[in-house]
Parts: C-alpha cells; structure tokens; sequence
C-alpha cells in the first residue's frame, strides 16, 4: 500500500494564480483533512471530510476551498493565491470509529507563493 | 473551541538523558490524546497514544501520562538517543469528535551525543 500521497511535491505561484493539490489514500479511510504548517506554529486544521461528498472547516479556512467527490481523494484549491499561504502543507487520512483515530499524513507539498 | 499549550518549545539533552514534554488543554470533553514525530523534512508520524480512560501508557523508551482532572498530559523519553532528535507534537480531540484534532505548536528536541 501507499497510504496516503500528495501531488505535486513542490510548487511556486504567483500572487493571484491558481492550483489544486492532490492528496489520494489507498486504505480506504472514511476521514481525510488538510492542515498547513507554518514555522512556529504547529499543524492547523485548514478543510475535512468525514466521507465521500461531505466537506467542512477547520481553523483556517479562509482563501481555500475542497472537494471529495471520491472516497479516496480530497483536493485542496487555491482560487487566488497569496503569499500569506506560502507554507507546507499536509494531507492525512483517518479510519474513524472507537480505535480508528490515528491519522496518517502524506509527505507533503511545500508551496511559495510569490 | 479546543486550545492546546505545548511546552517547551526547545529541549536540548545529552544522550542517555531523559526528555519531558507537556502539554495543556482546554476542552474538558476531549479524550483522545496522541503524540507525532517529526524528522526534518518528513511528515509527522504517530508515537503513541492515550484516551481519556487510561493514566498512563508505555510503549518502550516511551511514555505517555494524562491528568484529565488538571487537564493535561505528557511525554516522557528515557534514556534518550540521536535519532530521537526531531519535532515532536502533541494533540487532543476537540468538537466532542475523535477524528478532529488540534495540535501544540512543537517541540524541538535535540539529543547530544
């Protein structure tokens, strides 16, 4: 298995462009999330899903937007960037139910926005 | 919402050393508590874990020690190594849900040889 991935590894914008990023898990999870982290800061909670169409916020969802359309995909969409959200950024995916709570993180997307 | 304090922020030991990391929160209905390593440039992978019906739990050099009473929980690592050098974190669930959690800031532990 390859647990969970993410495309693309590294990425450079400008200021006002766009782009998704793919995070794809193959362990059948129904829980998948997208956090950022930022030096200092820690992993904060952007956008989730607790299953196959359902989405919901975080702490920091201002300027980002997701989709699941299937249940091994949830994509995290940068309308108009900004360098505010030059960052890492992390995918991770989780079982769910009593035991199933560890979460699985993606190697992650290092973005500059510039 | 749930707010989690994580102290210190660096920890430098010799090794063989033990390191303490503690961490405060702030939701009194959370009970899932687990802590992640992470090694420059990896991506953040669980050590272990304790819910909110357990004390205390070890897993080796680890251990884990939660006080819901003063809402707060810690890691201990004894008789530290090199390779323990990394960012560690600590998390707890928030929203009443197991499957949210909101994490501390880090801890830089550096063992010295």
């Amino acid at each position: 298995n390859a647990g969970v991935t993410q495309t693309p590894k590294f990425r450079v914008l400008k200021t006002g462009q766009s782009m998704t990023l793919l995070c794809a898990q193959d362990m059948n999870h129904e829980y998948m999330y997208w956090y950022r982290q930022d030096p200092g800061m820690g992993l904060r909670l952007i956008h989730y899903s607790v299953g196959e169409g359902t989405t919901a916020k975080g702490e920091v969802p201002d300027g980002y937007n997701v989709s699941r359309l299937k249940k091994q995909n949830f994509l995290l969409g940068l309308e108009s960037a900004a360098p505010s959200q030059t960052s890492v950024y992390f995918c991770a995916s989780s079982d769910g139910g009593t035991l199933g709570d560890t979460q699985y993180f993606g190697p992650g997307t290092r973005l500059t926005v510039l | 919402g749930e707010n989690v304090e994580q102290h210190p922020s660096t920890l430098s030991v010799q090794e063989g050393d033990s390191a303490v990391i503690k961490c405060t929160y702030s939701d009194s209905a959370s009970n899932y508590f687990p802590w992640y390593k992470q090694e420059l440039g990896k991506r953040p992978q669980l050590i272990i874990d304790i819910r909110s019906n357990v004390g205390e739990k070890k897993d080796q050099r680890i251990a884990v020690t939660l006080n819901k009473t003063a809402k707060h929980f810690s890691l201990h690592i004894t008789e530290t190594q090199p390779e323990d050098s990394a960012v560690y974190f600590c998390a707890a669930s928030s929203g009443g849900s197991n499957y949210k959690l909101t994490f501390g800031k880090g801890t830089l532990l550096t063992v010295n040889p």
